[in-house]
C-alpha cells in the first residue's frame, strides 16, 4: 500500500535551516507529483509546495516562496523540503502528500505521512 | 477565501451533521473537497468534486453545493465520525483550505 513517511523536524532557531524527507514506498514513485502540507499547532491546513512526477516543475505558497525548496530523487524515492531562513511563523507539522493522478497534478490528497513537526524558536 | 460554518456543532451519535463551507467568490464544484481529521492524525481524503466519495469511504458522508455554497452531510453520526471537518478549494493557485468544523459529542 501506499506509504509516506516524514523525518527531518526538530527545533530550530530563528533564522537557521532545516531540510525535511518524505519517503515514499508502495507505488510507482516517477509518476507522482508529491506536496507538502502544513499545520500550526491547532490551526487550519495550508499547502505549501508540489514538485512534479519528474521533477522539472516547482510551485510554492507565496509565504514560502524564496525560502523553501522542493526537490525529489528518484533512485531514493524520497522528496525533501529544504527550509532556509526560517520564521518563528513556520512553526508547524509538515505533511508530504502524494498527489492523485498519475503524470498530473489533481492538488488534493488522498495519501499523507504522519508529519514531521518543526519547531522554530529562540 | 474559504469560511466554515459552524466552529463547533456538538451532536449524539445517531443525528445528522450539516457542515458548511462558504467561498468569498463562486468556484467550480469539480475543484472542492473535503477532509476529515481526527486528534493526532494525518487529514483523511472524504469527498472530491464536491460529491464524490474518496476510496473506502461510508457513504453516510455525503456533499453538495455549488458557485460559492458548499455542505458535507453526515447522515448518521458514528463515533468515530467525531473529528475535525476541513473544506479544501484545489482550482488555483491559492489552493486553499477552510479553517475547519470540530463536530463533538453533546
Amino acid at each position: 500500500q501506499v506509504q509516506l513517511m516524514e523525518s527531518g523536524g526538530g527545533v530550530v532557531q530563528p533564522g537557521r535551516s532545516l531540510r525535511l524527507s518524505c519517503a515514499a514506498s508502495g507505488f510507482t514513485f516517477a509518476t507522482y507529483a508529491i506536496h507538502w502540507v502544513r499545520q500550526a499547532p491547532g490551526k487550519g491546513l495550508e499547502w505549501v509546495a508540489v514538485i512534479s512526477y519528474d521533477g522539472h516543475f516547482q510551485q510554492y505558497a507565496n509565504s514560502v516562496k524564496g525560502r523553501f525548496t522542493i526537490s525529489r530523487d528518484k533512485s531514493r524515492g524520497t522528496v525533501f523540503l529544504q527550509m532556509d531562513r526560517l520564521r518563528t511563523q513556520d512553526t508547524a507539522v509538515y505533511y508530504c502528500a502524494r498527489d492523485n493522478y498519475a503524470y498530473g497534478f489533481t492538488y488534493y490528497f488522498e495519501h499523507w505521512g504522519q508529519g514531521a513537526l518543526v519547531t522554530v524558536s529562540s | 477565501v474559504l469560511t466554515q460554518s459552524p466552529g463547533t456543532l456538538s451532536l449524539s451519535p445517531g443525528e445528522r451533521a450539516t457542515l458548511s463551507c462558504r467561498a468569498s467568490q463562486s468556484v467550480s464544484s469539480s475543484d472542492l473537497a473535503w477532509y476529515q481529521q481526527r486528534p493526532g492524525q494525518a487529514p483523511r481524503l472524504l469527498l472530491f468534486g464536491a460529491s464524490n466519495r474518496a476510496t473506502g469511504v461510508p457513504d453516510r458522508f455525503s456533499g453538495s453545493g455549488s458557485g460559492t455554497d458548499f455542505t458535507l452531510t453526515i447522515s448518521r453520526l458514528e463515533p468515530e465520525d467525531y473529528a475535525v471537518y476541513f473544506c479544501q478549494h484545489y482550482g488555483g493557485p491559492p489552493f486553499t483550505f477552510g479553517p475547519g468544523t470540530k463536530v463533538d459529542i453533546k
